[in-house]
């Protein structure tokens, strides 16, 4: 099994440039999440999915959208990239049923110039 | 701001000497989980404390729970040099309809061989 897979692990935009960070997970999870982290800042939450066709928003979604395509995929989109969002960006699923573990895809290193 | 804060935020020992972190929080949980990040890496789950239990181990891991002070800690026994890394611990809430599970700033441990 694969897991958590994001795509890509690196990106450099410029200020005002919009992209799509994707994730994809194979393990049947109901809830799935973004982060970001920073420096100094752990992970903060960015938005969240219980289930499929539900999103919430969690600490700091400003700037950010998400779609939770079906089960398996949860795209955080940036729609006009701002240097503040320069981090490295986390997708991780976890069984919500169970209140089990999340796993965790192994992030996007973005920079926004 | 975030759920969780842990202390120290950084600790250095000697191999072979005990490690012990700390984690607050501020709302009431159902779990308590602990996750390791080596550098540049995605976070690893490490062990999940439910809010009934006051302690587990496992392993080289203990984890101990207190929800009337709302506070957890992390014993990692007999460190080793693979044990540097940071080290977070995770809530989720109580009601059902929370799902958020959101992470506290991080302790970054340092084994000195």
């Amino acid at each position: 099994n694969a897991g958590v897979t994001q795509t890509p692990k690196f990106q450099v935009l410029k200020t005002g440039q919009s992209m799509t960070l994707q994730c994809a997970q194979d393990m049947n999870h109901n809830s799935m999440y973004w982060y970001r982290q920073d420096p100094g800042m752990g992970l903060r939450l960015i938005y969240y999915s219980a289930s499929e066709g539900t999103t919430d928003k969690g600490e700091v979604p400003n700037g950010y959208n998400v779609s939770r395509l079906n089960k398996r995929e949860f795209s955080l989109r940036l729609e006009s990239a701002a240097p503040s969002q320069t981090s490295v960006y986390f997708c991780a699923s976890s069984d919500r049923g169970r209140k089990t573990e999340a796993f965790f895809g192994q992030g996007t290193r973005l920079t926004v110039v | 701001s975030q759920q969780g804060e842990e202390d120290p935020q950084a600790l250095s020992i000697q191999e072979g000497e005990n490690a012990t972190m700390n984690c607050s929080y501020k709302t009431s949980i159902n779990n308590l989980q602990w996750y390791r990040q080596n550098s540049g890496r995605g976070l690893v789950h490490l062990i999940l404390i439910r809010s009934n239990e006051r302690e587990k181990h496992s392993g080289r891991l203990r984890v101990t729970l207190d929800t009337s002070k709302k506070s957890s800690s992390l014993l990692i026994t007999a460190s080793r040099a693979a044990d540097t890394a940071s080290y977070f611990c995770a809530t989720d809430g109580r009601d059902f309809g929370n799902e958020k599970l959101t992470f506290g700033t991080g302790t970054r441990l340092t084994i000195i061989p």
